[in-house]
């Protein structure tokens, strides 16, 4: 089992509609959660960071947490082509350890 | 400086060639990660930095790899020997400090080719 699985995708959503994008980590002693955005040939840029179960919005985008499925998700409204790209969940393990995983990442397309 | 700073952006290196990829990070952070990416894949981690120590070099793929960091700054990738495999792009990133809170902000990169 990855330590950090995400659908490859793509993801395919029309303009305008909510994209959800999951991801699955195995470390239940994890604490903190993080989204990036990585546009082809670019380096990831951060988007969200979540801490604590529930929600936690910021503009268009929602990041979702359950620590008890370790499950954490993102949602995107209003979905616009220039947010067409790959999205990577990243988890930091338990204890004190700096090291932070990446998923394999999801490819989101959104068609005008 | 204004953000990680990543050099040579672009090595193109013959088989059996050491390398060497050097990482500035942001003024003040004191941690540094290098990750791994292959075509199409996502980020392998490879070693992080907390001040001059490496508390995790897990991810290291063979002892042909190595990193070091001095002055709590500047860090040093090295890879000797290398094999076609290690063709990707390998990222740099700092944070503040290792651990839960503090988010990792990237460099460019160093795309390295091994003909």
């Amino acid at each position: 089992q990855k330590e950090v699985e995400q659908n490859s995708g793509p993801l395919s959503v029309p303009e305008g509609a909510i994209a959800s994008l999951n991801c699955t980590y195995s470390d239940r002693g994890s604490q903190s959660f993080f989204w990036y955005r990585q546009y082809s040939g670019k380096s990831p840029e951060l988007i969200m960071f979540i801490y604590s179960n529930g929600d936690k919005e910021d503009g268009r985008f929602t990041a979702q947490l359950n620590k008890a499925s370790q499950y954490v998700s993102l949602l995107i409204r209003d979905s616009q082509p220039s947010d067409s790209a790959t999205y990577l969940c990243a988890v930091h393990g338990s204890g004190n350890t700096g090291k932070l995983i990446f998923g394999q990442g999801t490819t989101l397309q959104v068609k005008p | 400086g204004a953000g990680v700073s990543q050099s040579p952006s672009n090595k193109v290196t013959e088989k059996g060639k050491d390398v060497e990829l050097r990482c500035d990070p942001i003024s003040g952070h004191t941690a540094l990660y290098w990750y791994r990416q292959r075509l199409g894949q996502g980020l392998e981690f490879l070693i992080y930095f907390q001040g001059n120590s490496a508390p995790d070099k897990s991810g290291l793929p063979s002892d042909r790899f190595s990193a070091e960091r001095t002055g709590e700054s500047v860090s040093t990738l090295t890879i000797q020997r290398t094999q076609q495999e290690d063709s990707a792009v390998y990222l740099c990133a700092s944070s503040l400090v290792a651990g839960s809170e503090s988010p990792l902000h990237f460099g460019n990169g160093t795309r390295l080719t091994v003909t």
